[in-house]
């Protein structure tokens, strides 16, 4: 198992609330994905980090953001929550110049 | 357009058994493709990854099979347990950014039944 964590593991929350999704790695990697999956369907980008004080919007626009202000950790925000946000959200961590790409064990989202 | 595509989407087999997945892919420059096993409500984990030179790798009753003329990779799992039931996504890594971009199949979902 990658040293790498998520939480909350699930979240029930109401439209318009603010949340933030933890993730934290103690592998001292320095590049951090999100990932945001839907059932049935392949994992897509949504943000990433090649380091303390950058991030980049990824491929699949998200109404999310990011910030990285410490190496191990790399939280998600979401200002105002929509019932188009449920999803399962994954976080992910690589290490410099590694193929290897580890996972967190993912949010479970659900927006009322 | 890059794509991974990855058949069956399902498959159902008994304990015991051996399967093969299928995976096929267009991304271009190559650079590695992985197999991952990701349970579920769990995160993705690693199976085994290939450069361009392997044509194939092992990780215990896992192997991976890579022919980067077709573009096709198989993922065969052999005396199958019950544990194995999960989605097995194959995974292509490109060469062209130093991002060294994902591009993610949809999964086949095995189910091994007793």
């Amino acid at each position: 198992e990658a040293d790498i964590y998520q939480t909350p593991r699930y979240l029930v929350i109401g439209t318009g609330k603010k949340i933030t999704l933890e993730c934290s790695q103690t592998m001292g990697h320095d590049k951090m994905y999100w990932y945001q999956q839907d059932p049935g369907m392949e994992l897509h980008l949504i943000h990433y980090s090649y380091g303390v004080n950058s991030t980049e919007k990824g491929d699949l626009s998200s109404e999310s953001t990011v910030s990285r202000i410490r190496t191990e950790h790399f939280p998600l925000t979401l200002e105002s929550a929509r019932p188009s946000h449920t999803s399962q959200y994954l976080c992910a961590s690589r290490g410099q110049g590694a193929y290897e790409q580890y996972f967190g064990p993912g949010t479970r989202l659900t927006v009322t | 357009k890059n794509q991974v595509e990855q058949s069956p989407q399902s498959l159902i087999i008994l304990e015991g058994k051996n399967c093969t997945l299928q995976c096929n892919y267009t991304v271009s420059p190559f650079s590695n493709l992985r197999w991952y096993k990701q349970d579920t409500g769990r995160g993705p984990v690693s199976l085994t990854i290939m450069t361009f030179s392997e044509n194939t790798k092992s990780n215990g009753r896992y192997t991976a099979t890579l022919d980067a003329d077709t573009k096709q990779s198989s993922l065969h799992i052999t005396a199958s347990q019950l544990s194995d039931s999960a989605s097995y996504i194959c995974v292509v890594s490109d060469r062209g950014s130093t991002l060294g971009r994902l591009y993610f199949g949809r999964g086949t979902q095995l189910t091994v039944w007793p």
